[in-house]
């Protein structure tokens, strides 16, 4: 199974500013996807991050406001842009290829 | 469009006795994948057990088996000898062919009591 680490585990930050969310997994995988979790809820997805081209992002979501990087097989960005408090939630990266799809730690977002 | 319903919020079993989780999914692809994953109050997500929409025989691993109907459209996951620490939400999921997409239920919350 991949191994996949996320950082930063948990921030706290003020309206109007930026996280970049980073995940790092420790093999080669096709796949990267990026969800939100608020507490207690289900998860969405926000977009599948693209080795070598633009993300694939979910209606709902758009490029300017989670602007997504994946510059190779087993590292992904996520960055969450103009934060307000409606943006706090857990951000959580999988990977995988196939079937064989494994989830990050998360992290913990609070915008005040 | 695909979705994934998970009708029961929450759910008490005793320990060591087995469980079922209820998942229900809709689709038009002839075929797709479905898992189960569990979520600890620690937040962290677990994956379980997948079933192929062509695979003929449920999947098992160890403990969980996924009793799968496609017919019905249902991938209900068994919990066999509930332990303490299977206390947790439980996330039916389903991806597309070529595991582009993953639409997640709303989950079901799992107490064990001893």
């Amino acid at each position: 199974s991949a191994v996949i680490s996320q950082k930063p585990s948990r921030d706290i930050c003020q309206r109007g500013t930026s996280l970049t969310i980073q995940c790092q997994v420790d093999s080669q995988v096709t796949m990267m996807f990026w969800y939100r979790q608020q507490p207690g809820q289900s998860l969405t997805l926000i977009a599948t991050a693209n080795q070598g081209s633009e993300a694939t992002y979910e209606s709902g979501f758009v490029i300017d406001k989670f602007p997504i990087s994946r510059p190779n097989l087993t590292f992904s960005t996520l960055t969450v842009s103009n934060m307000s408090p409606e943006d706090s939630s857990i951000y959580l990266c999988s990977a995988g290829t196939g079937y064989e799809q494994y989830f990050g730690p998360g992290t913990r977002l609070t915008v005040t | 469009a695909q979705k994934i319903t998970q009708t029961q919020p929450g759910m008490f079993v005793q320990e060591k006795e087995a469980v079922t989780l209820d998942c229900t999914y809709d689709t038009s692809d002839q075929s797709y994948g479905l898992f189960w994953y569990k979520q600890p109050s620690s937040g962290e997500m677990i994956f379980l057990i997948y079933q192929g929409s062509y695979d003929e025989q449920n999947a098992t691993e160890g403990r969980y088996s996924l009793n799968f109907q496609k017919a019905r459209k249902s991938a209900n996951l068994v919990i066999s000898a509930s332990q303490l620490g299977d206390s947790a939400m439980y996330f039916c999921a389903m991806t597309d062919y070529n595991f582009n997409k993953f639409y997640f239920g709303s989950g079901t919350k799992l107490n064990v009591k001893p």
